[in-house]
């Protein structure tokens, strides 16, 4: 069974404070993503990464940072949270191909104060 | 602006009838679609997926149509169960490029006996 995991399952973090996400899959996949879901806007991508050490920008990067420096853990960070940034986000990793279905992590809820 | 629209926020059917799940999408650079689930506290599941080369596909009780013409697609479910009930995303990815999915908003799907 393809696992990812996430660091966290609450987090309840200050106004400027620096946070760390962490992810881990355990299928040695490719692909990892980090999208944040937000009530009536679905499932919005951060970013992605399709190598170790690589990045792309998804469709909401602005205010985020990725790390990936081992193939299984994918890192997002917010180098100074902001109540804007209160969210559910969810890790997902893949296969190297196209159509590969995206594995999720349970997700983290994070509460910015 | 949402490339993928899913625009029934909730649907509630009885126990064993048919549960039709509707999107609709802007951009006809997308070739592949899929519907993921979501229970709550856990991440999304990979459900059904359709190629843009097919208008149909099947798995069991759940049955994916898509309309290439209308920029429409849908998930039937037939019987529906308790256990359906979650959150419902459909999403779809451009041809060429990697593995980065676009996201509806959701629907959530309540089965009541």
């Amino acid at each position: 069974d393809v696992k990812v995991t996430q660091s966290s399952r609450y987090l309840v973090k200050r106004t400027g404070e620096k946070v760390f996400l962490e992810c881990v899959q355990d299928m040695d996949h490719e692909n990892m993503f980090w999208y944040r879901q937000d009530p009536g806007l679905g499932l919005r991508l951060i970013y992605f990464s399709y190598d170790v050490k690589m990045k792309e920008k998804g469709d909401i990067p602005e205010g985020y940072s990725v790390s990936r420096e081992k193939k299984e853990r994918f890192s997002l960070i917010l180098e100074s949270a902001s109540t804007n940034q209160t969210s559910m986000y969810l890790c997902a990793s893949s296969m190297g191909g196209k159509t590969e279905t995206q594995y999720f992590g349970p997700g983290t809820r994070l509460l910015v104060l | 602006d949402q490339q993928v629209k899913q625009n029934s926020p909730s649907l509630s059917v009885q126990e064993g009838r048919i549960s039709i799940l509707n999107c609709d999408y802007t951009n006809s650079m997308f070739d592949y679609f899929l519907w993921y689930k979501k229970y709550p506290a856990e991440g999304p599941t990979f459900l059904i997926s359709i190629s843009s080369i097919k208008d149909k596909n099947e798995d069991g009780r759940f049955t994916v149509f898509l309309n290439k013409s209308a920029k429409h697609l849908s998930l039937h479910i037939v019987p529906s169960q308790p256990g359906d009930s979650a959150v419902y995303f459909c999403a779809a990815s451009r041809s060429g490029g990697y593995n980065k999915l676009i996201f509806g908003a959701g629907t959530r799907l309540a089965v009541h006996p």
